[in-house]
């Protein structure tokens, strides 16, 4: 069980190239969803998806897209690379689609990305 | 979601209780309080989450004021490893999954 896992680590884009970070869980959890962290702020929602096949936006989704088409893998492209884009991103998984009471959401352990 | 407040920074001597105050004046009857950490740029952790009753688990204790505009989390016994970033974060039961992060308390242990 190797939880979340991110890939790459590390990351240095040039201003206009494109990527996608990749993010597969073996939790078998429905709800997978991507942040981001700036310095010294929470991190922000970019995208998320309550099970294959669906996907929805969060507070910050453009200049990213995702896609879920099987229940383990939530990449996140990024179209054409920006300075703003530089951050931490980080990969959430949870078994339910829905807060309830016991919930817990895990977290992989993030890529750092920057854009020159 | 409820918005939360809490304070910029924190420090506690290892060894002593470290309170992390935090106000959600605004939250609503069927949204919980959830508590998160995130040490030094790694993932956030899950640390405890309540709904109106005081709750107490292996890393920490919760305690919410009876009105539930406030809450507490206590770490009773702080050490160097519990230095992090606390957030505070209220969420609606049966909603989507999705967390919105504050700037959170950054609490130092001092030894």
């Amino acid at each position: 069980n190797a939880g979340v896992t991110q890939t790459p680590k590390f990351q240095v884009l040039k201003t206009g190239q494109s990527m996608t970070l990749q993010c597969a869980q073996d939790m078998n959890h429905e709800y997978m969803s991507w942040y981001r962290q700036d310095p010294g702020m929470g991190l922000r929602l970019i995208h998320y998806s309550v099970g294959a096949g669906i996907t929805d936006q969060g507070e910050v989704p453009n200049g990213y897209n995702v896609s879920r088409s099987t229940t383990e893998d939530f990449p996140l492209r990024l179209l054409s690379a920006a300075p703003s884009q530089t951050s931490v991103y980080f990969c959430a998984s949870s078994y339910d689609r829905t807060l309830s009471s016991g919930n817990t959401i895990y977290f992989g352990e993030g890529s750092w990305l920057t854009v020159v | 979601d409820a918005k939360t407040t809490q304070p910029t920074s924190m420090d506690c001597a290892e060894g002593r209780a470290a309170n992390l105050p935090c106000n959600h004046s605004t939250i609503s009857g069927n949204e919980y309080v959830y508590w998160y950490r995130q040490i030094h740029s790694q993932g956030p952790q899950y640390i405890i989450h309540g709904l109106k009753n005081n709750e107490t688990n292996e890393m920490a204790s919760l305690i919410i004021t009876e009105d539930r505009k406030s809450s507490t989390l206590i770490l009773p016994h702080a050490t160097l490893r519990d230095t992090a970033v606390y957030y505070c974060i209220v969420r609606v039961y049966g909603g989507a999954n999705n967390l919105f992060f504050g700037t959170g308390t950054r609490l130092t242990v001092i030894p």
